[in-house]
């Protein structure tokens, strides 16, 4: 069975901290995602990741397919950042039938 | 152009009614997945569907029936609703499935069962 970890489950930081969010799961994948959902349930995926790493503005994804291990970092992080990001990734067992599996999310706080 | 609307956005039924829960992707996307969120945890997949066939189905009971239809939109059906199908329902869509596949979400709908 896939599970997927993240941590930590709560992070409240100050305006301008550099925000690491962790995401660990347990079988071969054929790809990972970061999504961002904010509070009134409207997800937004951020990255889609199979290898390597990702940058689009402030927001940089890592993923080490050996370690089974993805990383979400922010930086410069401001109070619009404040959200719950999610990981979910895509088992390449099945042929990906068992669709995504979600990691319960980081609740993060940017206090101004 | 639109992005993926879903409908309705909250829903009130009682124990053991029925109801439908419906998606429109945007334009040009063919494949579909229906997701579960319940307060406090991430999503769980229900079911996918790709040029109108079921690609995937996640570990919900035969009362969770879906389809799409030959414009791509989708419907999720649940039968004998029970207290705890109370939760967010959301819909994605992506142009393909698998390594580049990108997905879209609906603001989805929010089902409560009394």
């Amino acid at each position: 069975k896939n599970e997927v970890e993240q941590s930590p489950q709560n992070l409240t930081a100050q305006e301008g901290e550099f925000i690491t969010i962790n995401c660990s799961y347990s079988v071969g994948i054929s790809a990972l995602h970061w999504l961002q959902q904010h509070p009134g349930g409207g997800i937004v995926s951020l990255f889609m990741l199979s290898s390597g790493k990702k940058k689009h503005g402030r927001l940089i994804a890592t993923i080490n397919i050996q370690e089974k291990h993805s990383s979400l970092h922010i930086t410069a992080s401001h109070p619009r950042d404040s959200a719950v990001y999610i990981c979910a990734v895509r088992s390449m067992e099945g042929g990906g039938a068992d669709g995504l599996t979600f990691g319960k999310g980081t609740h993060l706080i940017i206090q101004p | 152009d639109a992005g993926v609307t879903q409908s309705p956005t909250h829903l009130i039924k009682t124990r053991g009614q029925q109801v439908t829960l419906r998606c429109s992707p945007i334009s040009g996307h063919k494949s579909v997945s229906w997701y579960q969120q319940v307060l406090g945890q991430g999503p769980q997949f229900i079911f996918q569907y790709y040029e109108k066939e079921e690609r995937g189905r996640g570990n919900f009971p035969d009362r969770f029936s879906a389809r799409q239809f030959p414009n791509y939109s989708s419907e999720l059906n649940v039968n004998a609703l029970l207290l705890g199908d109370s939760a967010l329902y959301l819909c994605a869509s992506s142009l393909n499935v698998g390594v580049n596949e990108k997905l879209f979400f609906g603001s989805g709908t929010q089902l409560s069962v009394l």
